[in-house]
C-alpha cells in the first residue's frame, strides 16, 4: 500500500523557536495533503489543506502566519510552527490523498512538546 | 458541515466478549467511511474502509457495516482480546479532495 513518511516523530523545543515537520508520500504523488492536530484525549481536527503549487487553505481558527504550510512538490508538504509556545504542544499528523483513489494515507505523526 | 459522533466514548469489557462500536454522521453524501485504531501516543492504523456503495467490510475478527441513508456505521469486534485495547476512530470522506472528518473516538479497554 501507499506509504506516507512523517518526520520528525518527536520534537522538544524551547518556547519561541520554530519547528518544521515534513510529510512525504514515498511511492505516489499527492496533489493534496492534509494537516491535522490532536490534543490529548481529543480527536483529530483538520488544520489546513495543502495543495501542490498553491496556497494552503486553513480551517477557521487556525493562524496561517503561525502554521506555515509549503507544498512545493507532489511528494512533499511541510508544516512550520513558528515561534512555538507551550499551548502549541500537540500531536500533528499529516495525510496524503492517493491520486484518484479518494483514500487518505496517514503519516505516523509528530509529537511536539514546547517547553 | 459534516459532523461525526461516536458512542460510547469509552467502553470496558471482559476478555472474550463481542462488542459493537457506533458511529453516526450528519451528511449522508459521503464517498467512504473508515475505521481506525489509535494506540496511546501513536499514529493511526487503518482497520477497515467501506465505500459508499458497500454495506460492510470484514477483516479477521472485525466487521464494519454502513447504512449510508441513515448515516450510521458500526464496528463489530468478535471475541475481544486485551490487545484490542485502544481508541477506535470513525471518519468519513466526501467526494473530491476533501479531508476526512473524524469522530471523537471510543476508548476501549479489554480486561483479561
Amino acid at each position: 500500500g501507499a506509504v506516507v513518511s512523517q518526520h520528525p516523530s518527536r520534537v522538544i523545543c524551547k518556547s519561541g523557536t520554530s519547528v518544521k515537520i515534513e510529510c512525504r508520500s514515498l511511492d505516489f504523488q499527492a496533489t493534496t495533503m492534509f494537516w491535522y492536530r490532536q490534543f490529548p484525549k481529543q480527536s483529530l481536527m483538520l488544520m489546513a489543506t495543502s495543495n501542490e503549487g498553491s496556497k494552503a487553505t486553513y480551517e477557521q481558527g487556525v493562524e496561517k502566519d503561525k502554521f506555515l504550510i509549503n507544498h512545493a512538490s507532489l511528494t512533499l508538504s511541510t508544516l512550520t510552527v513558528t515561534s512555538a509556545h507551550p499551548e502549541d504542544s500537540s500531536f500533528y499528523i499529516c495525510s496524503a490523498d492517493g491520486q484518484g483513489k479518494n483514500i487518505q494515507y496517514f503519516g505516523a505523526g509528530t509529537r511536539l512538546s514546547v517547553l | 458541515k459534516q459532523e461525526v459522533t461516536q458512542i460510547p466514548a469509552a467502553l470496558s469489557v471482559p476478555e472474550g466478549e463481542n462488542l459493537v462500536l457506533n458511529c453516526s454522521f450528519t451528511d449522508s453524501a459521503i464517498y467512504n467511511l473508515q475505521w481506525f485504531r489509535q494506540d496511546p501516543g501513536k499514529g493511526l492504523t487503518s482497520l477497515l474502509l467501506i465505500q459508499s456503495s458497500q454495506r460492510e467490510q470484514t477483516s479477521g475478527r472485525l466487521n464494519a457495516s454502513l447504512d449510508k441513508s441513515s448515516g450510521r456505521s458500526t464496528l463489530y469486534i468478535a471475541a475481544s482480546q486485551p490487545g484490542d485495547s485502544a481508541t477506535y476512530l470513525c471518519a468519513v470522506k466526501g467526494s473530491g479532495n476533501t479531508p476526512l472528518v473524524f469522530g471523537k473516538g471510543t476508548r476501549l479497554s479489554v480486561i483479561a
